[in-house]
């Protein structure tokens, strides 16, 4: 089955700066890679997504760029504020396969 | 609210006892999901069904767990004779599946708040 690796566990930024969050799969058939944002003690939503047939997906502040030679996605932040501050869940998947989660990095971003 | 809602929020019980969680998914959307996830690890599947048909279960999901979407809409989850293991937020997501995903390539799922399951 597929597996999906996240790095770091933890990222400390200062405001205004870019943070960067990267993962890793193991399965080459999965196409489909969301990122999802859990704020303390509340629900995964979804921040951005991409398809296997796209390199890169910008979204205001967001981005999301994808290697499928390599097998890797990143997620960019830029300008980042507190309010980002939150767990950061990255995911794959195939067609109507079960969405497979990383193991999540805290973003805490200081004023 | 036109969201995933999930009952109760907060679960306590005892080691040994039964407990049932319920999940109502977006009412156009025919795949719901079960999760599991616990304090510093993402969400881990359980289960999924589409429509009243329970279509995959993860090797996590033990004989002491089991689960069920009588008539393709709302689904609930019980766990007989519980252990402190299970001591974990069940998340319930769902999808519209179908043609949809097909022709997006996205199957995105939307979660619901989860059920906090405490086993003392």
């Amino acid at each position: 089955g597929e597996n999906v690796e996240q790095h770091p566990s933890t990222l400390s930024v200062q405001e205004g700066d870019s943070a960067v969050i990267k993962c890793t799969y193991s399965d080459s058939a999965s196409n489909y890679f969301p990122w999802y944002k859990q704020e303390l003690g509340k629900r995964p939503q979804l921040i951005i997504d991409i398809r296997s047939n796209v390199g890169e997906k910008k979204d205001q502040r967001i981005a999301v760029t994808l290697n499928k030679t390599a097998k890797h996605f990143s997620l960019h932040i830029t300008e980042t504020q507190p309010e980002d501050s939150a767990v950061y869940f990255c995911a794959a998947s195939y067609g109507y396969s079960t969405l497979t989660f990383g193991k999540g990095t805290m973003l805490l971003v200081s004023p | 609210d036109t969201g995933v809602s999930q009952d109760p929020r907060h679960k306590i019980t005892k080691r040994g006892q039964n407990v049932t969680f319920r999940c109502d998914p977006i009412s156009e959307h025919n795949r719901l999901y079960w999760y599991r996830q616990t304090l510093g690890q993402g969400p881990e599947f359980l289960t999924y069904f589409q429509n009243e048909a329970q279509l995959e279960k993860s090797r996590l999901l033990s004989d002491r767990f089991s689960a069920e979407r009588p008539k393709g809409s709302f689904s609930t989850l019980e766990i007989q004779r519980t252990e402190q293991g299970d001591s974990a937020m069940y998340l319930c997501a769902s999808s519209l599946g179908g043609q949809t995903v097909l022709l997006s390539g996205a199957n995105v799922l939307t979660f619901g708040a989860g059920s906090r399951l405490t086993v003392l």
